[in-house]
C-alpha cells in the first residue's frame, strides 16, 4: 500500500533562512512523488515532482526537493524563505497502478518576518 | 491556457438533499480526478475518470458518484447528504494517466446543515 508521512504539523522559519519540510513515503514499486502548496481558500498548486532521474528536483518559486531512496524521503527545501511562502504544504505519492494521489496530512509553514 | 475550473465555488445544503458539482479540466486533459478535503481526514481520493470511463475509485460510499462527458468535463454527485459530507471538493486534471502531473482547481466548498 502507498502512504506518505509528514511528521511535522507546523514549521516556523525566519524570513531569509533556509526552510525544510519533511516527507517520507512507502510505496510498492517505483515512487512517483509530488509536492503541492495550498493557500487559504485555494486549491492545490503544483510545486515539483520526482519520477526518475536526478535526485535533486527543482520546482516553482525557488523550491527544490531531494529524493533519497535509502531513507525513503522526499524533503522540500528552499534556500531563503519568504513571508509569502507561508502556506500549507502537501507531499503526495502516486499509486503506481492507477492515477490517484495519496497525500500526507500537510505541514503548515509560517515564515516570520 | 485556462486552468481547472469548478462550479459552484460555495454551496450550502441540508441533510438529505443531493448536490452536483462540476469540473472543467484544462484544455486537452482527458483525465479528471476528484478529491475530498476535510480537517479530520485530510485529502482523500474519490474517483478518476478517463475518456468518459471511471477508471479508479476510492473508499467512499455509493452516495458519491460521478461521470465524465465527451468534452472531458466532469460532474460529481452526492445523494442523501450527511453532515460529514461538509468538505472542500477538489477536482484535478491531467493529460493522461501515468507520470503526468495533476493540476487542481480551486475547489467547491460544501456545507451541509
Amino acid at each position: 500500500a502507498q502512504s506518505v508521512a509528514q511528521p511535522e504539523d507546523q514549521v516556523n522559519v525566519a524570513e531569509g533562512n533556509p526552510l525544510t519540510v519533511k516527507c517520507t513515503y512507502s510505496v510498492s514499486g517505483n515512487p512517483y512523488l509530488f509536492w503541492y502548496v495550498q493557500y487559504p481558500n485555494r486549491g492545490l498548486q503544483f510545486l515539483l515532482k520526482y519520477i526518475t532521474g536526478d535526485n535533486l528536483v527543482k520546482g516553482s518559486y525557488g523550491f527544490e526537493a531531494e529524493f533519497n531512496k535509502s531513507q525513503t524521503s522526499f524533503h522540500l527545501k528552499k534556500p531563503s524563505a519568504l513571508v509569502s511562502d507561508s502556506a500549507l504544504y502537501f507531499c503526495a505519492v502516486r499509486d503506481p497502478g492507477a492515477n490517484n494521489l495519496f497525500f500526507g496530512t500537510g505541514t503548515r509553514l509560517t515564515v516570520i518576518p | 491556457k485556462a486552468g481547472v475550473t469548478q462550479t459552484p465555488r460555495y454551496l450550502i445544503k441540508t441533510r438529505g438533499q443531493q448536490v452536483t458539482l462540476s469540473c472543467s479540466p484544462i484544455s486537452g486533459h482527458r483525465s479528471v480526478s476528484w478529491y475530498q478535503q476535510t480537517p479530520g481526514q485530510g485529502l482523500q481520493f474519490l474517483f478518476e475518470y478517463f475518456s468518459e470511463t471511471q477508471r479508479n475509485k476510492g473508499n467512499f460510499p455509493g452516495r458519491f458518484s460521478g461521470r465524465q462527458f465527451s468534452n472531458s468535463r466532469s460532474e460529481m454527485n452526492v445523494s442523501t447528504l450527511e453532515l460529514g459530507d461538509s468538505a472542500l471538493y477538489l477536482c484535478a486534471s491531467s493529460l493522461a494517466r501515468s507520470q503526468e502531473t495533476q493540476y487542481f482547481g480551486p475547489g467547491t466548498r460544501l456545507l451541509v446543515l
